[in-house]
């Protein structure tokens, strides 16, 4: 069945430093790929998103790119902040297209200053 | 805009006692969804619905879990009799029909902690 594997954390960085969370997947089709994000005492929001192969999702300083040669969607961060320590969830949509979505088991990032 | 709410936010109670969980979606929204999470499952989800009709909930853990959605603006999730494994962050999301790629928006959760 369709799954997403993270990488274990916790990633413990210093600011500033660039960030890599690996994400791979295995579904069939062509599902289309997110990464959500989850500040303490909070409930997950959606961070970006891919939809086909090579798409590129983008958002407050955050990529990830849609590889499915290696079916792969790893987020990266050029220089991270203190304000982003959260746990971080990728996701894709289920096959059966029934809107349902798989989630990886979640990366915490803690930021220290 | 109000987001999805969810109550209460908080919620302590005792073995074998009943819990119920509340959800209001976005409005306009016409897919709900529940979620548990724990350190040891991570995120799991339990059931959801389109247009009120539950279309999968295979992630119900057992019949002490039940799901209903009496309208399009209000979902409950209850628990009868609770336990201690039960213990969770219980989150309802919802989301503009069943596309894949449209977003799922998150509540704040509730916090059970079953004693």
């Amino acid at each position: 069945g369709d799954s997403v594997t993270q990488m274990e954390g916790p990633v413990t960085l210093s600011e500033e430093a660039f960030l890599t969370i690996n994400c791979t997947y295995t579904a069939t089709g062509y599902p289309s790929l997110f990464w959500y994000v989850q500040y303490p005492g909070e409930g997950l929001q959606l961070l970006l998103k891919a939809t086909k192969a090579d798409d590129k999702g983008s958002n407050k300083g955050f990529e990830a790119t849609y590889r499915k040669e290696t079916t792969s969607f790893h987020l990266e961060k050029g220089s991270v902040q203190v304000s982003d320590s959260a746990v971080y969830f990728c996701a894709l949509t289920s096959s059966s297209n029934t809107g349902k979505l798989i989630f990886g088991q979640g990366t915490t990032l803690q930021v220290k200053p | 805009d109000a987001g999805v709410i969810q109550s209460p936010r908080h919620e302590v109670t005792e073995m074998g006692q009943e819990v119920t969980l509340r959800c209001k979606p976005i409005s306009g929204h016409n897919s709900l969804f529940w979620y548990r999470q724990t350190m040891m499952r991570g995120l799991e989800l339990l059931i959801y619905f389109n247009n009120n009709v539950p279309i999968d909930d295979s992630g119900m853990p057992e019949d002490r879990f039940s799901a209903k959605m009496p309208n399009a603006s209000f979902s409950t999730l209850k628990i009868q009799p609770s336990e201690p494994r039960d213990s969770a962050v219980y989150f309802c999301a919802s989301k503009m029909g069943l596309a894949g790629d449209n977003e799922q928006f998150f509540g704040p959760g509730t916090r059970l902690t079953v004693l």
